[in-house]
């Protein structure tokens, strides 16, 4: 089993709805985790981070940790075609889940 | 300030040379990693460097691939004899603490290699 996993989507929302990523681990001792983005050929980019259960908001992305259930979401209010990306989320380390292709239509 | 940084930006090699890629991480920063990904998929951990601990090897495929890093800063992935199953996108990320802390990871532009 990897430690993080997540669905490799595409996941395609419309331009203005909420897109809802989500990732499990199975690392019970995690205490930290982490979204990034990756732009088609470019480098991964840091746009959460979260380390306690619960909500974290960061402008119209919110981070969700729920560690009795091992799992972390990140849900992006408000979608723009330019958060057309892909979303990797990170346990602590370096085990990066495979990634979400979100795809947010005009 | 500065980010991480990678060179070269592009590397197109023969197969059976040899190469070596470089990453300046950001100043100040102890952890090191280098990571691998192919087109369409996702970052395959390579090497972890942290301070002035013995790396962690444990994500390099083969006896071919090795790294250094000098000074506790600037480090180098060599591949030796490449193949063209190394073609991929290579790329280092440094984080302010190791994986026992709060390790948010800033990665370089990447190096772009590919073995014909």
């Amino acid at each position: 089993q990897k430690e993080v996993e997540q669905n490799s989507g595409p996941l395609s929302v419309p331009e203005g709805a909420i897109a809802s990523l989500n990732c499990t681990y199975s690392d019970r001792g995690s205490q930290s985790f982490f979204w990034y983005r990756q732009y088609s050929g470019k480098s991964p980019e840091l746009i959460m981070s979260i380390y306690s259960n619960g909500d974290k908001e960061d402008g119209r992305f919110t981070a969700q940790l729920n560690k009795a259930s091992q799992y972390v979401s990140l849900l992006i209010r408000d979608s723009q075609p330019s958060d057309s990306a892909t979303y990797l989320c990170a346990g602590r380390g370096f085990y990066f889940g495979s990634g979400t292709k979100l795809n947010v239509k005009p | 300030g500065a980010g991480v940084s990678q060179s070269p930006s592009n590397k197109v090699t023969e197969k059976g040379k040899d190469v070596e890629l470089r990453c300046d991480p950001i100043s100040g920063h102890t952890a090191l990693y280098w990571y691998r990904q192919s087109l369409g998929q996702g970052l395959e951990f390579l090497i972890y460097f942290q301070g002035n601990s013995a790396p962690d090897k444990s994500g390099l495929p083969s006896d071919r691939f090795s790294a250094e890093r000098t000074g506790g800063s600037v480090s180098t992935l060599t591949i030796q004899r490449t193949q063209q199953e190394d073609s991929a996108v290579y790329l280092c990320a440094s984080s302010p603490s190791g994986t026992s802390g709060y390790n948010e990871q800033f990665f370089g532009p990447g190096t772009r290699l590919t073995v014909l």
